[in-house]
């Protein structure tokens, strides 16, 4: 099965850069589009990355989403860290075999 | 401005069907492109994909509970339903709506939580 790993949870501090990967299990990671969702605690996913780099409005500059086929994965760099931005991050692609989207297992950000 | 509200029991015992309603407001469901997915999270747990419906009607499930599910559209009141059939308490969960659009944007739900409990 597709399957899209993210490391369980890194952390940074205020004003440094963070960036978490999401690897694709097998398939090209560049063959669909990958989204990128923010969870506060408590709180509803929003988007923050769709199609691989777009940045919705209202989501800052400091995010950005990358796409590496050598390594068959995705990026999230989160520049300029806040303690505002500690959440959970999931990456999510789609395996067009079988019509299936899949999420990545999430990423805990810490800002400390 | 696109929003997406969930709506459906709150509570159901186990065995028992539930039946999730999502309502869309500023996206209408005949719209090229729009696609709207299901997706739940148990307490503590990373989100699952569950189900989408897309504009013109085709409808992709989930392999692990594909048995069990059943999305539909209505395209004239905008809304999308899941049905779960055979509830037990493993799917107790805050079930999200999420639609994504033409330009490729995903707006999500605030999503609305689900407890099996006899």
């Amino acid at each position: 099965n597709f399957m899209l790993t993210q490391p369980h949870s890194v952390s940074e501090s205020p004003g440094k850069t963070v960036t978490i990967s999401c690897t694709a299990s097998d398939g090209s990671i560049a063959s669909n589009y990958v989204q990128w969702y923010q969870q506060r605690p408590g709180c509803a996913p929003t988007t923050v990355i769709y199609e691989d780099n777009q940045r919705p409005s209202g989501v800052p500059d400091r995010f950005s989403g990358s796409i590496d086929g050598s390594s068959n994965s995705a990026s999230l760099t989160i520049s300029g860290l806040q303690t505002e931005d500690e959440a959970d991050y999931y990456c999510q692609s789609y395996d067009s075999r079988i019509h299936v989207e899949v999420f990545g297992g999430g990423t805990k950000l810490t800002v400390l | 401005q696109v929003t997406l509200k969930e709506s459906g029991p709150a509570l159901v015992k186990p065995t028992q069907t539930l039946t999730l309603t999502c309502t869309l407001s500023g996206l209408s469901l005949s719209t090229s492109e729009v696609r709207v997915k299901w997706i739940r999270q148990p307490p503590g747990k990373a989100l699952e994909w569950l189900a989408r419906v897309d504009w013109d009607g085709d409808t992709f499930y989930g392999p692990s509970l594909k048995t069990r599910l059943t999305i539909s559209k209505d395209t004239s009141g905008n809304q999308v339903a899941l049905t779960m059939t055979n509830m037990g308490p493993s799917d107790t969960a805050k079930y999200y709506c999420a639609a994504a659009v033409t330009n490729g944007m995903v707006y999500w739900g605030l999503g609305t939580l689900v407890t099996v409990s006899s």
